[in-house]
C-alpha cells in the first residue's frame, strides 16, 4: 500500500540557515511525488513534483527536492531560509485511481 | 475560473444540524477530491471523482456524510447530523491528470457547537 512518512513533526531553524526536510514515501512502482506548503489560514500550494528523469527537481519560492530510489526518499531543501517559509510542508505520492496519499506534515519556524 | 473555489470559508453550526460545503474547481479539470484537516493533523481523503465515473467514496468516515459533483464541474459535500468530531477545514482540489499535481481551495472551517 502507498504511504508517506514525514519524520519531523516540527522544525526551528534561524532565518538565513539551510533546511532539510525528510520525506519518505512507499509505492510499488515509480512514484509522482510532490511538495505541498500550507502557509496559516491558506490552502495548499503546489511547490514541486517529480515524474521521471533528473532527481533533482526546482521548484518556486528557492525550493528543490532530491528523489533517491534507494531510500524511497523525496526530501526537500532550501539553502537560505526566509522568514516567510514558515508554514506546514506536505510531501506526498502519486497513487492508483489519481488519489494522493499525503505525509502528516512538517511544521517549520522560522526564527530572526 | 483561475482557481478552486470553495464557499463558505467558514461555517460555524449547531450539533445535529446539517451543512453543505461547496467546491468550484478548475475549468476543464476532470478530477475532483476531497480532503479533511482536523487541528494538528494530515491530510484525511475523504472521497474523488473523475468525469462520469462512480465516485470513490472509500474515504468517507460514515454515512452521514456524502458528496455529489453536478455536470462533472461543482461539487457539494453535505455532512448530515453534524457531530463535533466534525469540526476540521474541509479542502477540496481539481486536477487535470495525475502529473499537474491537485490544484487546492482555501477550505472551508467548519466548527459544531
Amino acid at each position: 500500500a502507498q504511504s508517506v512518512t514525514q519524520p519531523d513533526i516540527h522544525i526551528t531553524v534561524s532565518e538565513g540557515a539551510s533546511l532539510e526536510l525528510r520525506c519518505n514515501y512507499s509505492y510499488g512502482a515509480t512514484p509522482y511525488l510532490f511538495w505541498y506548503v500550507q502557509s496559516p489560514g491558506q490552502g495548499l500550494q503546489l511547490l514541486l513534483k517529480y515524474f521521471s528523469g533528473d532527481t533533482l527537481v526546482q521548484g518556486i519560492k528557492g525550493f528543490e527536492a532530491e528523489f533517491k530510489r534507494s531510500q524511497s526518499s523525496f526530501n526537500l531543501r532550501k539553502p537560505s531560509v526566509h522568514w516567510s517559509d514558515a508554514a506546514e510542508y506536505f510531501c506526498a505520492v502519486g497513487g492508483t485511481g489519481n488519489q494522493f496519499y499525503f505525509g502528516t506534515g512538517t511544521s517549520l519556524t522560522v526564527i530572526p | 475560473g483561475a482557481g478552486v473555489s470553495q464557499s463558505p470559508s467558514n461555517k460555524v453550526t449547531e450539533k445535529g444540524k446539517d451543512v453543505e460545503l461547496r467546491c468550484d474547481p478548475i475549468s476543464g479539470h476532470t478530477a475532483l477530491y476531497w480532503y479533511r484537516q482536523s487541528l494538528g493533523q494530515g491530510l484525511e481523503f475523504l472521497i474523488y471523482f473523475q468525469g462520469n465515473s462512480a465516485p470513490d467514496k472509500s474515504g468517507l468516515p460514515s454515512d452521514r456524510f456524502s458528496a455529489e459533483r453536478t455536470g462533472g464541474s461543482v461539487s457539494t459535500l453535505t455532512i448530515q447530523r453534524t457531530q463535533q468530531e466534525d469540526s476540521a477545514v474541509y479542502l477540496c482540489a481539481s486536477s487535470f491528470g495525475l502529473v499537474g499535481g491537485y490544484t487546492f481551495g482555501s477550505g472551508t472551517r467548519l466548527t459544531v457547537v
